[in-house]
């Protein structure tokens, strides 16, 4: 059984362009659901998907934008970046949505310059 | 939201040593989990724990939910236990997750 993978590990990106993150969720996981993480912080929820449908979203503006597919692989779009978008993005899937225990993938760090 | 605030920030053992690590939380929860992150920053799940009393190992966890607090306890702590311990609530109409600022463990041998 292969865990959450995420790609890429590593990205650097300048101000005002765009970046793509994506992730693949553990076999069976139909529930996703992105963080940032911010150096010396917790994790903050940006969104989560369920069966392809936004299905809660955090205190994050609309350029943060993502999507799931009917393998239920996700990606995480970020519009304009700015200099505080730099941070951990995590990827997280869940099988039972009573439980919703998250098992994370290894996260991409981005860098906005 | 959820206001969730855990202590000490910062711990230093002796290998071998046992630790207590608390996590408040200022609303009703319906879910709460347990998470090391390692330094490489993978986050790794614990406990689910939204009430009473778990065991894993050398872990253990107990969550009072009536007063709105989450123990987590380490014995016989090992280097590898070293890094920062997450507790994750999510409110009883939720499918938000809100993340404490965490506990950064350290184990010297």
């Amino acid at each position: 059984e292969t865990g959450v993978t995420q790609s890429p590990t590593h990205l650097i990106k300048t101000r005002g362009q765009q970046v793509t993150l994506r992730c693949s969720s553990q076999s069976g996981h139909n529930t996703v659901s992105w963080y940032q993480q911010a150096l010396g912080q917790g994790p903050q929820f940006i969104f989560q998907y369920y069966r392809e449908e936004e299905n809660g979203r955090g205190n994050f503006p609309p350029r943060f934008s993502g999507l799931q597919f009917p393998n239920y692989s996700s990606e995480l779009n970020v519009n304009a970046l700015e200099l505080d978008d730099s941070a951990l993005y995590l990827c997280a899937s869940s099988l039972d949505r009573a439980r919703n225990i998250q098992y994370f993938g290894a996260g991409t760090r981005l860098s906005v310059l | 939201g959820i206001q969730v605030e855990q202590s000490p920030p910062d711990l230093i053992l002796q290998e071998g040593a046992n630790s207590t690590l608390r996590c408040n939380f200022s609303d009703s929860v319906n879910n709460l989990q347990w998470f090391h992150q390692n330094p490489w920053g993978q986050l790794i799940n614990l406990f689910y724990i939204p009430s009473g009393t778990k065991q894993n190992g050398r872990l253990s966890a107990t969550t009072v939910a009536t007063e709105r607090y989450s123990l987590l306890y380490i014995s016989s702590s090992q280097t590898t236990d070293s890094g920062v311990y997450f507790c994750a609530v999510m409110r009883n109409t939720g499918n938000q997750f809100y993340f404490g600022t965490g506990t950064s463990l350290t184990v010297i041998p």
